[in-house]
């Protein structure tokens, strides 16, 4: 009963070339969040979307952009790879509402990205 | 700065040992604070969050305001404990979760 899913597992690109990683849900939630995961280090947020409203964080990269088309889709694009955007990129929804992000995030199984 | 510190990046335990996760926070005010554990193969997934006496699979994790800390106690470890552990206050009250760097823990027979 996958909740959260994305799309590819492993996604290889090359250097330059655009890529998007995809996520999808089927719990319904306000909240959709995308982390990258680099080798040995936390998770650490990119952007998130509350319902249409995108949050990009301060030290993101113009190089990654978000879109959120539906409530039950998000797309994370990378528009020129470096090879320091290999990661593990995980995708999370939270239900949002009145308790003010204290609830879980659920998180999908990640897509491992390789730059060549 | 807001920071978590989680200051062992690797712990290894017996079987039915005891087994405390240490993470340390510098938050203003009254920051809400989430354990997240990552078992092999697995996708990232809640443990348990700041409620008090809440208990998730034997684990407890106890505030203290006055040394900073939310640190994750179980009395007798078992092997399926074996995973990452992220330490994650929530930042304010806009949905985001800042993670820790982990304690891979590793439960042995």
């Amino acid at each position: 009963d996958a909740m959260v899913i994305q799309n590819p597992r492993y996604q290889v690109t090359q250097f330059g070339k655009p890529v998007t990683l995809s996520c999808s849900q089927t719990l319904n939630h306000n909240v959709m969040y995308w982390y990258q995961q680099k080798s040995s280090q936390a998770p650490k947020l990119l952007f998130h979307y509350y319902d249409k409203d995108f949050n990009n964080e301060a030290d993101t990269p113009d190089n990654f952009q978000s879109r959120r088309p539906n409530t039950s889709f998000c797309f994370l694009d990378i528009r020129s790879p470096g090879l320091g955007d290999a990661a593990m990129y995980l995708c999370a929804t939270s239900r949002g509402g009145l308790a003010g992000g204290k609830e879980t995030q659920y998180f999908g199984p990640g897509t491992r990205l390789l730059v060549l | 700065a807001q920071r978590v510190t989680q200051p062992e990046k690797l712990l290894s335990v017996f079987k039915g040992a005891p087994v405390e996760l240490k993470c340390n926070y510098s938050y203003s005010g009254s920051p809400e604070l989430f354990w997240y554990v990552q078992y092999s193969r697995q996708r990232l997934q809640l443990l348990l969050r700041h409620i008090p006496r809440e208990s998730i699979k034997g684990f407890t994790a106890d505030l203290n305001k006055g040394e900073t800390s939310f640190h994750l106690k179980k009395p007798f470890a078992q092997e399926e404990d074996s995973a990452m552990y992220y330490c994650a206050p929530l930042r304010g009250s806009n949905y985001k979760l800042t993670f820790g760097k982990g304690t891979l823990l590793t439960v042995n027979p």
